[in-house]
C-alpha cells in the first residue's frame, strides 16, 4: 500500500538559511499534519491542513509557514534557521471525513542546522 | 488542555513474555480517540492500535491489546508473546474528535527492551 512520502529525507543547512520540506500524503487522504521531534523527545504538533485550509495550529514558530496545494501535497517552509531547529520533521496524513481518524506518518525529514 | 502521561520511561521484557505499558490522560471532552504508536530505531512512527472513546470494548490487534478505562482515564497497552522486533519506543497519543485535522497529543514515551 502507498505510504506518506517526504522529501528530502536528510537536509543540512547553515544558520539563517531557508529550508523547504515536502510531503505527499497517501492517495485520497485530504488532511496533512506536520510534527517536529527533537532528540529523545515526543513529537510536537506544528500545523495541519484539511482540504487545503489550515485546520489546527500548534507550536509553530513565526519563522515557519506551511500550505497545502490543490493536489493535497504540503510544504513546510522554514526561514532564518536556528541550531534549535535541528530535528526530525514528520508529515502525517489522514482522511478527514467522518469515521476516519487515524494518522499515518511518513519516514520523516532529518534536518541538521550547523 | 489535554495531556498524556506515560509514567514508565523504560520497561523490559523477555521474549515470549507479556508486558503492559501504562498511559493516563486528562481531558474534559467526551468524544476522542486514543492511540499507541511504535517508534523503532529507524524512527518511523508506526500505528499499533487505536481506540474510540465511545466504544466500551477494548481494541485488539493480534498480540497487542488495550485496557481502556474511560472513567479512570487510563489506556494501557498489553503486548503478549513479546518478540525481539517489539523493542522500540512506544508513544501513547490522544486526539480530540471535535473537528477535522486535530493534532495528536503524545506522551513522553516508554522505551521497551526485549531480551532473548
Amino acid at each position: 500500500a502507498a505510504g506518506v512520502i517526504q522529501s528530502p529525507r536528510h537536509l543540512i543547512k547553515e544558520k539563517r538559511e531557508t529550508a523547504t520540506l515536502k510531503c505527499y500524503p497517501i492517495p485520497r487522504h485530504d488532511t496533512v499534519y506536520w510534527y517536529q521531534q527533537g532528540p529523545g523527545q515526543d513529537p510536537q504538533f506544528l500545523i495541519s491542513f484539511y482540504e487545503k485550509m489550515q485546520s489546527d495550529k500548534g507550536s509553530i514558530p513565526d519563522r515557519f509557514s506551511a500550505q497545502q496545494f490543490s493536489d493535497y501535497h504540503s510544504e513546510l517552509n522554514m526561514s532564518s534557521l536556528e541550531l534549535g531547529d535541528s530535528a526530525l520533521y514528520f508529515c502525517a496524513s489522514s482522511l478527514g471525513g467522518q469515521g476516519s481518524y487515524e494518522q499515518y506518518f511518513g519516514p520523516g525529514t532529518r534536518l541538521t542546522v550547523t | 488542555a489535554q495531556t498524556v502521561t506515560q509514567s514508565q520511561p523504560e520497561m523490559s521484557v523477555q521474549e515470549a513474555e507479556t508486558v503492559t505499558l501504562s498511559c493516563t490522560y486528562d481531558t474534559s471532552e467526551s468524544d476522542y480517540y486514543l492511540f499507541w504508536y511504535k517508534q523503532p530505531p529507524s524512527r518511523q512512527m508506526i500505528l499499533v492500535i487505536r481506540q474510540e472513546a465511545y466504544k466500551q470494548q477494548n481494541a485488539t490487534e493480534n498480540r497487542f491489546s488495550v485496557n481502556f478505562q474511560k472513567a479512570a482515564k487510563s489506556f494501557s497497552l498489553k503486548i503478549s508473546d513479546s518478540q525481539l522486533g517489539d523493542a522500540a519506543m512506544y508513544f501513547c497519543a490522544y486526539r480530540s474528535a471535535r473537528m477535522k485535522g486535530t493534532a495528536l497529543i503524545f506522551g513522553k514515551g516508554t522505551t521497551l527492551s526485549v531480551s532473548s
